[in-house]
This record gives structure tokens, C-alpha cells and sequence, in this order.
């Protein structure tokens, strides 16, 4: 079974960090590109950051750039999100999903197919 | 960056009803980026429909896409107490995905 399990969050004080992860498994995970999402409680999807397959392209969302990293461990199945000098703003349901670049004939499709249930960080005094 | 605008917020429909949810972009967005994703309370979201109209392994038919350019719509032909959730649609362009705000579906 394709799966997708977060963990690492937690209650942490304003300014303080976390390392969020998130185990894969039923699949060739160093073949497929990885984001993290996140969603603030009673709020929409906010897309956070993404990582190539291989680690040589990241990108990250202008709301946490400077204070988060993603990176990725292949041989240990992994995605990681280290994430510093939180605010309250941050407080929110982190989910990691996978990317898929699928063809179709001549046709090109872009998608996040398989997603986790989600860890939970809150950020309070 | 793209904004994607759903609407409505909220729709509320009795089961066997149509339900037509609204996507439009604030720029002319690819077809292949345009996804839709359904999420329950608890849950994390499932991939419904992605490249604007094909559907994923398993969604059931009365579930559909469509759209092109700035104007995307999800149709739930015959609603079903199981479809109760909220919708987003998802747009991947210039190495940033962006969310619409949601539309939630209640069944009466």
C-alpha cells in the first residue's frame, strides 16, 4: 500500500523550531518529487515547499522562505521540514504529498496524488 | 502569483441533486496543472480529478471536470451523503502551487 505517515510536531514556544518528517512506503520514492502543504485550523491549503527527486530542486513558498528547509534522506524513504524561528502564524496541520508527472500520449499531467494524514504543530507561549 | 477564487463558499444540495463548483484563475492557467482534491474533517485531501478532466484511479463517475484558460468547474452529478466534504482545486505554475479557498458541501 502506497502511504504517506508525518511526524515531529508538536507545542513549541515563538521562535523556536522543529524538524517535521515523514516516512514513505509501497512505492520507489527516490523516483517521485515531494511537497509539504499545510492548513491553519479552519483555513484552506497553503502550499509550503517542494523537493525534486533528487534534492537539486527546491523551492519554498515566500511566507516561510529564510526559516524552512526541506531536504530528503532516499535510501531512509524521507522527507524532512526543518522549521525555524516559528511564529504563531504557523501554527497548522503540516502534510506531506507526493508529485506526479504523468503522460498521456502526448499530454503531460501535474498532480499531488498520495497524501498524509498530517501532523499537527502549534506555535504558543 | 496565480489566485485561484472558488465559489461558491458553501453549497448545500439534497442527495440525487447536481452540484456545479466554481474555479477561476487570475491568470490563463495550463490544463495539465489543474487538479481538484476533496477533503473530510480529519483527512487528509484525495486527488479527484487532475489535468482539469480526467479522472483518478477509483473516483466514481458522478464525479467530473471541466474548463480551460481561467474558468474550471467540478460537477458532482447525483450528490450522495459521502460527497459532504470541501473541494479545492490546485494550480502548479512558475515553481508555485497555489490553493483556491475551498468550497464546502453540505448535503441537506
Amino acid at each position: 500500500e502506497v502511504q504517506l505517515v508525518e511526524s515531529g510536531g508538536g507545542l513549541v514556544q515563538p521562535g523556536g523550531s522543529l524538524r517535521l518528517s515523514c516516512a514513505a512506503s509501497g512505492f520507489t520514492f527516490s523516483s517521485y518529487s515531494m511537497n509539504w502543504v499545510r492548513q491553519a485550523p479552519g483555513k484552506g491549503l497553503e502550499w509550503v515547499s517542494y523537493i525534486s527527486s533528487s534534492g537539486s530542486a527546491i523551492y519554498y513558498a515566500d511566507s516561510v522562505k529564510g526559516r524552512f528547509t526541506i531536504s530528503r534522506d532516499n535510501p531512509k524513504n524521507s522527507l524532512y521540514l526543518q522549521i525555524n524561528s516559528l511564529r504563531a502564524e504557523d501554527t497548522a496541520v503540516y502534510y506531506c504529498a507526493r508529485w506526479v508527472r504523468a503522460a498521456d500520449g502526448t499530454n503531460y499531467y501535474y498532480y499531488m496524488d498520495v497524501w498524509g494524514k498530517g501532523t499537527t504543530v502549534t506555535v504558543s507561549s | 502569483e496565480i489566485v485561484l477564487t472558488q465559489s461558491p463558499g458553501t453549497l448545500s444540495s439534497s442527495p440525487g441533486e447536481r452540484a456545479t463548483l466554481s474555479c477561476r484563475a487570475s491568470q490563463s492557467v495550463s490544463s495539465s496543472y489543474l487538479a481538484w482534491y476533496q477533503q473530510k474533517p480529519g483527512q487528509g485531501p484525495r486527488l479527484l480529478i487532475y489535468g482539469a478532466s480526467s479522472r483518478a484511479t477509483g473516483i466514481p463517475d458522478r464525479f467530473s471536470g471541466s474548463g480551460s484558460g481561467t474558468d474550471f468547474t467540478l460537477t458532482i452529478s447525483r450528490l450522495e451523503p459521502e460527497d459532504c466534504a470541501v473541494y479545492y482545486c490546485q494550480q502548479y505554475g512558475r515553481s508555485r502551487w497555489t490553493f483556491g479557498q475551498g468550497t464546502k458541501v453540505e448535503i441537506k
